[in-house]
């Protein structure tokens, strides 16, 4: 079983299209995470949600809108694509927001924009 | 935030031992050492984390000296699968998150 699903894996998709990624944890983990792999492979966090709450936002269009249902899912909606928003998005997961420990990441979505 | 500086790539061949620096001269007394591996089309997967001295595991050993301001992430015997970026992180023991550099990109060839 994968501990931290993303989905979909591959996404190429119209500017100003809306589109959704999909995340899944089965750690029983209460911290979920989304970060952003640009072309320079520079990792940036995104977003933190603990148990459904959020409590990280970085510098984000508002574009971007997470929606975390319960503790062990975590989606991201993005709005009015842009080309800019073409990069791997990786979903992750740890304990609690002070387990740095151990972090586990998705094996990401690879979002093109055209 | 300490911030890191490791090297942008390395090169090995399969049995050699690597030992990837990474300096961090502005670390904090309640901040710790991880280190992450990517491979390609895959997320950063944990490797190792240390405070201090000496810490090994199945995987690497890290080397982290009194002053704090450096480590070494040391690989045995690396074999064509290690090649991966590996990402030298300093983390605060307090409520934070994963902050990634730029990562060293090492080449093991046959």
């Amino acid at each position: 079983d994968t501990a931290v699903s993303q989905t979909p894996k591959y996404l190429v998709t119209q500017m100003g299209n809306d589109k959704s990624i999909k995340c899944e944890q089965n750690l029983g983990h209460d911290t979920m995470y989304w970060y952003k792999q640009d072309s320079k492979k520079f990792l940036k966090i995104m977003f933190s949600y603990n148990n459904k709450e959020l409590i990280i936002n970085e510098t984000v269009p508002n574009r971007f809108s997470p929606k975390s249902p319960d503790k062990a899912h975590l989606n991201l909606h993005i709005n009015s694509l842009e080309l800019g928003d073409s990069a791997v998005y990786f979903c992750a997961s740890s304990q609690d927001p002070t387990d740095f420990y151990g972090y586990t990441f998705g094996s990401g979505t690879r979002l093109t924009v055209v | 935030l300490a911030k890191t500086t490791q090297p942008i790539s390395m090169d090995s061949y399969e049995g050699q031992e690597v030992n990837i620096t990474c300096s961090h001269n502005n670390i904090a007394t309640n901040d710790y050492i991880t280190w992450y591996q990517q491979f390609p089309s895959q997320g950063p997967r944990f490797i190792i984390q240390g405070y201090k001295t000496k810490v090994t595991n199945e995987v690497a050993s890290l080397f982290i000296p009194a002053d704090r301001k450096s480590s070494t992430l040391s690989l045995p015997r690396v074999s064509l699968s290690d090649t991966a970026v590996y990402y030298c992180l300093v983390v605060s023991s307090g409520y934070s998150t994963l902050t990634f550099g730029k990562g060293t990109m090492l080449l093991v060839s046959p």
